[in-house]
């Protein structure tokens, strides 16, 4: 079945500091990707998405391009904030069969948590 | 506009009880999703209904179940408590278009804890 890997972590930075988060996909076909950042004791947030080969997904300054031909959609922020220190979690969209009538569900790697010192 | 809630924040109950946890879904949207969170198995999906049907079930046991009205506000319940049942609860919406601008957008969780 579908399936996320993503660098566990935890992962710590100083503030202005260069991130990655690797993330990469087995799937069926050319699924949606997605990150979701998820602050301390709240639900999760979409940072950004892209759905299909070569988008590149941005938002607050986080960046993530879909490469199809390593299967990956690696997080990157050129210069992080203590305000981004929160658990950081890659998804693809999985899709089911049609006679599910267009039913989708989420497929998340574990999650990378990430602390960034002043 | 209003984001998806969830009621209550916070639950505890012993095993061996039954739970019943709500979602409001982001107006106009018309599917919601439930996914279980734990430190061992991470995000996992539970179902999604839409239009008053389950469409889809993730591999939980019987003992979770949900429904859905025709607000499109949904109910999980789980039966029958176990202290492996303690868990964030998540609730996701999104419109059902089919198309891949659809996104789930989430709640911010019932923490559950069974004791």
């Amino acid at each position: 079945g579908d399936s996320v890997t993503q660098m566990e972590g935890p992962v710590t930075l100083s503030e202005e500091a260069f991130l990655t988060i690797n993330c990469t996909y087995t799937a069926t076909g050319y699924p949606s990707l997605f990150w979701y950042v998820q602050y301390p004791g709240e639900g999760l947030q979409l940072l950004l998405k892209a759905t299909k080969a070569d988008d590149k997904g941005s938002n607050k300054g986080f960046e993530a391009t879909y490469r199809k031909e390593t299967t990956s959609f690696h997080l990157e922020k050129g210069s992080v904030q203590v305000s981004d220190s929160a658990v950081y979690f890659c998804a693809l969209r999985s899709m089911s069969p049609l006679t599910q009538g267009g039913s989708e569900k989420l497929v998340f790697g574990k999650g990378t948590k990430l602390t960034v010192n002043p | 506009k209003a984001g998806v809630t969830q009621t209550p924040r916070y639950l505890i109950k012993t095993r061996g009880q039954q739970v019943t946890l709500s979602c409001s879904p982001i107006s106009g949207h018309r599917s919601v999703s439930w996914y279980q969170q734990t430190p061992g198995q991470g995000l996992q999906f539970l179902f999604e209904y839409f239009s008053e049907t389950q469409r889809n079930k993730g591999n939980f046991p019987g003992r979770f179940s949900g429904r859905q009205f025709s607000n499109s506000r949904s109910e999980m319940n789980v039966s029958t408590l176990e202290l492996g049942d303690s868990a964030l609860y998540l609730c996701a919406s999104r419109r059902w278009s089919g198309g891949s601008t659809d996104t789930q957008y989430f709640g911010p969780g019932t923490r559950l804890t069974v004791l």
